[in-house]
């Protein structure tokens, strides 16, 4: 099974602040990689599809980028309601989620 | 607009099998590029993926479920089910319903939209 890993675990960042989360695979995954935002008690999101095609009606400050084992989500300029965890999937074999990223406002 | 609604028992003894409905409105389950899943997610940790299936009953499993789990179609009703055996608390969870894009490779990719869950616990 291809391992996806997320770093940090969580982190606090105030508005207007830059944010990165990395999502490290096990194995080479090309570009099949999705991003997710889940709010406190909702459904998930799809944000980012191939590592970095952004879903129509989603924020321009949200950014994907990598490929291979390497992948990272950009927040560029973070807003109140970007308070969320988010989740990094990759559907190269099989489909498997990281642990997830929480993001909290300072 | 497409909607996916999860339904099914709340509460599920151990050793019973928890059934689940997606009711699928605003489209056709009957479309060829996409599939249909169920992901689960149990409270306070992350998400894994069941399984998913496309309208003409072909299905992929997660591996580490794949023995406990049936899913199905019905386009007749546009929806399709979950069928998970031999429960435990570790099966406690909220479960998803989703869309889910069937590439051009022809695998399985992202899932979007998403139900809005249904927890379901199990418990004697």
């Amino acid at each position: 099974d291809i391992q996806m890993t997320q770093s940090p675990s969580s982190l606090s960042a105030s508005v207007g602040d830059r944010v990165t989360i990395t999502c490290r695979a096990s194995e080479t995954i090309s570009s099949y990689l999705n991003w997710y935002q889940q709010k406190p008690g909702k459904a998930p999101k799809l944000l980012i599809s191939a590592a970095s095609s952004l879903q129509s009606g989603v924020p321009s400050r949200f950014s994907g980028s990598g490929s291979g084992t390497d992948f990272t989500l950009t927040i560029s300029s973070l807003q109140p309601e970007d308070l969320a965890t988010y989740y990094c999937q990759q559907s190269y074999t099989g489909l498997t989620f990281g642990g997830g990223t929480k993001v909290e406002i300072k | 607009q497409l909607l996916l609604q999860e339904s099914g028992p709340g509460l599920v003894k151990p050793s019973e099998t928890l059934s689940l409905t997606c009711a699928v409105s605003g489209d056709s389950i009957s479309t060829n590029t996409y599939y249909w899943g169920w992901i689960r997610q149990p409270p306070g940790k992350g998400l894994e993926w069941i399984a998913s299936i496309h309208y003409i009953g072909s299905t992929f499993y997660n591996p580490s479920l794949e023995t406990r789990v049936t899913i199905s179609v019905d386009t007749s009703k546009n929806q399709f089910s979950l069928k998970l055996s031999s429960v435990t608390a570790a099966d406690t969870a909220v479960y998803y319903c989703a869309r889910q894009r069937l590439s051009i490779t022809g695998a399985i990719d992202w899932f979007d939209p998403w139900g809005q869950g249904t927890l379901v616990t199990v418990s004697s």
